[in-house]
């Protein structure tokens, strides 16, 4: 089955800098990679996704790269600010009919602290 | 609000006591899924279902642990008897699909926090 790497465990930066978080999955077949954001307490939020027919993706200061050829993803945040502290998990799926299967996968989690 | 109700928002109870979270997704999803998390382990899914069936439900610790889905609205995950272990978060999740279903996102719950003692 799928098995979703990801790290650092914990990353430390000061205000302004950026933060890059990585994940390597196993299943080549994967075509979907979203990142959620979960802060104390709180739900995971999607804050971005991207599709396996994608390499790059950008939203204001968040941005997601695929290699599908090295099964990896990044999420490069920039101009961390004191409120993108919180944990962030990546995340594959491969859909597949036969056998019938939507499963997202979870990476374990990066908890990002930004200091002022 | 992601259109997932979860009930109870905390629920703390004693070792061989029988457990049911609760999940309530609004009308129009297509695909429920029922996480746990802690923090040795992480997001682990137990089970899903799709238009109301069981499609995988390999990621279920054991046979204390049962899921249904009587209708499109509502789901409860039961585990029995509990043990101290089975503390963590359980969060419930749906899916709505829209053509080709990767292009669908997941969207959690509030969550349930599970104590046993």
């Amino acid at each position: 089955g799928e098995n979703v790497e990801q790290h650092p465990s914990t990353l430390s930066v000061q205000e302004g800098d950026s933060a890059v978080i990585k994940c390597t999955y196993s299943d080549s077949a994967s075509n979907y990679f979203p990142w959620y954001k979960q802060e104390l307490g709180k739900r995971p939020q999607l804050i971005i996704d991207i599709r396996s027919n994608v390499g790059e993706k950008k939203d204001q200061r968040i941005a997601v790269t695929l290699n599908k050829t090295a099964k990896h993803f990044s999420l490069h945040i920039t101009e961390t600010q004191p409120e993108d502290s919180a944990v962030y998990f990546c995340a594959a799926r491969r859909t597949s009919e036969s056998p019938r299967t939507d499963k997202l996968i979870f990476g374990t989690g990066t908890r990002l602290q930004v200091f002022p | 609000d992601a259109g997932v109700i979860q009930s109870p928002r905390h629920e703390v109870t004693e070792m061989g006591q029988e457990v049911t979270l609760r999940c309530k997704p609004i009308s129009g999803h297509d695909y429920l899924f029922w996480y746990r998390q802690t923090m040795m382990r992480g997001l682990e899914l137990l089970i899903y279902f799709n238009n109301n069936v069981p499609i995988d439900d390999s990621g279920m610790p054991e046979d204390r642990f049962s899921a249904k889905m009587p209708n499109a609205s509502f789901s409860t995950l039961k585990i029995q008897p509990s043990e101290p272990r089975d503390s963590a978060v359980y969060f419930c999740a749906r899916l709505r699909q829209r053509g080709n279903t990767y292009n669908s996102p997941l969207h959690f719950g509030n969550g349930t926090r599970l104590t046993v003692t």
